[in-house]
């Protein structure tokens, strides 16, 4: 099976652009999940989607927005960008169902967003 | 709420040298456990898992042992070699709001020279 694709990955932006980042899941997996990871923060969560819904969100403020299509691919969106938000961005698909936990997240190799 | 700990890096070994990389977790019920691996320039590899207590993960010649009593998920491998310098991360997941979040600790880098 092909893995997880992320496009592009490399992107330059500049402050209050805003700035739109794909994730191709593993093929039979419905769970997609974003992370980002910085130098002085680590590896956060973002949020997590199955089945075209959000179900989890971590601690980020509303610039932050991701949808998920009906084939599982899944977009981020940033919006006004900020300095801050300059990191790598990783995208994680699984196959558990709803209330089915513990299941391996499978990484693709992430989009490096630089802010100037 | 759910955390994990891992000891700071880097840690530099000489190649065939014996490797621990600690991790303790706190965390309500049962997590699953996960070592992951980041090699420079790209995303992050599952190494191993366990899912309940006193089960053991491998790959590669890399153990991890699910001790609840001490809370620990420490990462052993018996003979290190260059190829396995990268920054290695420990990680929980538990069931949150229905869906399935990792929470990672801080990552341990790990440089192996001849």
């Amino acid at each position: 099976k092909a893995g997880v694709t992320q496009t592009p990955r490399y992107l330059i932006k500049t402050r209050g652009q805003q700035v739109t980042l794909s994730c191709s899941p593993i093929s039979g997996h419905r769970s997609v999940s974003w992370y980002q990871q910085t130098p002085g923060q680590g590896l956060q969560f973002l949020f997590e989607y199955f089945s075209e819904t959000q179900r989890n969100k971590g601690n980020f403020p509303g610039r932050f927005s991701g949808r998920q299509f009906s084939n599982s691919r899944s977009e981020m969106n940033v919006s006004t960008l900020e300095l801050g938000d300059s990191a790598l961005y990783l995208c994680a698909s699984s196959s558990h169902r709803p209330g089915d936990w513990g299941e391996t997240q499978y990484f693709g190799p992430g989009t490096r967003l630089l802010v100037l | 709420g759910n955390s994990v700990t891992q000891m700071e890096g880097p840690v530099t070994l000489s190649e065939e040298a014996f490797l621990t990389i600690n991790c303790t977790y706190t965390a309500t019920g049962y997590p699953s456990l996960f070592w992951y691996v980041q090699y420079p320039g790209e995303g992050l590899q599952l190494l191993l898992k366990a899912t309940k207590a006193d089960d053991k993960g491998s790959n590669k010649g890399f153990e991890a042992t699910y001790r609840k009593e001490t809370t620990s998920f420490h990462l052993e491998k018996g003979s290190v070699q260059v190829s396995d310098s990268a920054v290695y991360f420990c990680a929980l997941s538990r069931l949150t709001g229905g869906g399935n979040k990792l929470t990672f600790g801080t990552g341990t880098q790990l440089k192996v020279e001849l």
